[in-house]
């Protein structure tokens, strides 16, 4: 079956350095896929979209990769912020309803 | 800005009660979701609908119902609410046009069933 990974343990990192988190993904060849970012209580916050034949994207200090032959997208935030802490979501389209498919989230804390 | 609301931010509900959650958008998207967000099982899926008085399925439909009556508004009910649907329920809107996949959050509703 379809099934997306994310690293489950949280990610500690100084201000200023670049967080790197990973989402895998196998049995499948998603067309795109979404990261999301959310705050505790709320719901989740659209950041990047990249599709199958793109090989990366970025946005102001964000940045996402996606390797289709390792199954496998990046994502980056370089001169991470305290602001920036929170938890993010790796969302491929697919699944027996073509939507996205949520993965379970890193949180990432950068401390100051 | 794309706006998604929820009726309640919390929610606390007797085991046996018929519960309704509602959710409205003011984007005039034609998609809109809902699902339910779990410690370790992240976000699943509970039902979707392209249009109105459309719905489909997801991945854990079971013990829930949806109606959409109206473009803006998508209802989750718990026909029959049962203590292992206390959870956090969110719903998202999507344009269906090409290229505009994102999808909008709300708030969410943080349920409890006793």
């Amino acid at each position: 079956s379809q099934k997306i990974e994310q690293n489950s343990e949280a990610l500690n990192i100084q201000e200023g350095k670049t967080a790197t988190l990973t989402c895998n993904y196998t049995n499948y060849s998603p067309a795109y896929l979404q990261w999301y970012r959310q705050d505790p209580g709320r719901g989740p916050v659209f950041l990047l979209l990249i599709r199958e034949n793109e090989k990366e994207k970025r946005k102001e200090r964000l940045k996402v990769t996606f390797d289709t032959t390792l199954k496998q997208s990046l994502f980056h935030i370089t001169a991470s912020q305290p602001a920036d802490s929170a938890t993010y979501l790796c969302a491929p389209i697919g699944g027996a309803t073509n939507k996205l498919i949520f993965g379970t989230g890193t949180l990432l804390a950068v401390q100051p | 800005d794309v706006k998604v609301t929820q009726s309640s931010r919390y929610l606390v509900k007797r085991t046996g009660e018929k519960v309704f959650l509602e959710c409205v958008q003011d984007m005039d998207h034609e998609n809109m979701f809902w699902y339910r967000q779990d410690p370790g099982l992240g976000l699943r899926l509970i039902y979707f609908s392209y249009d109105v008085k459309m719905k489909e399925k997801g991945d854990i439909p079971e013990g829930y119902s949806v109606s959409r009556e109206k473009k803006e508004r998508f209802s989750l009910i718990l026909e029959s609410a049962s203590t292992n649907q206390t959870s956090m329920y969110l719903c998202a809107s999507s344009s269906a046009q090409e290229g505009e996949e994102t999808q909008y959050f709300g708030p969410g509703t943080r349920l409890l069933v006793l």
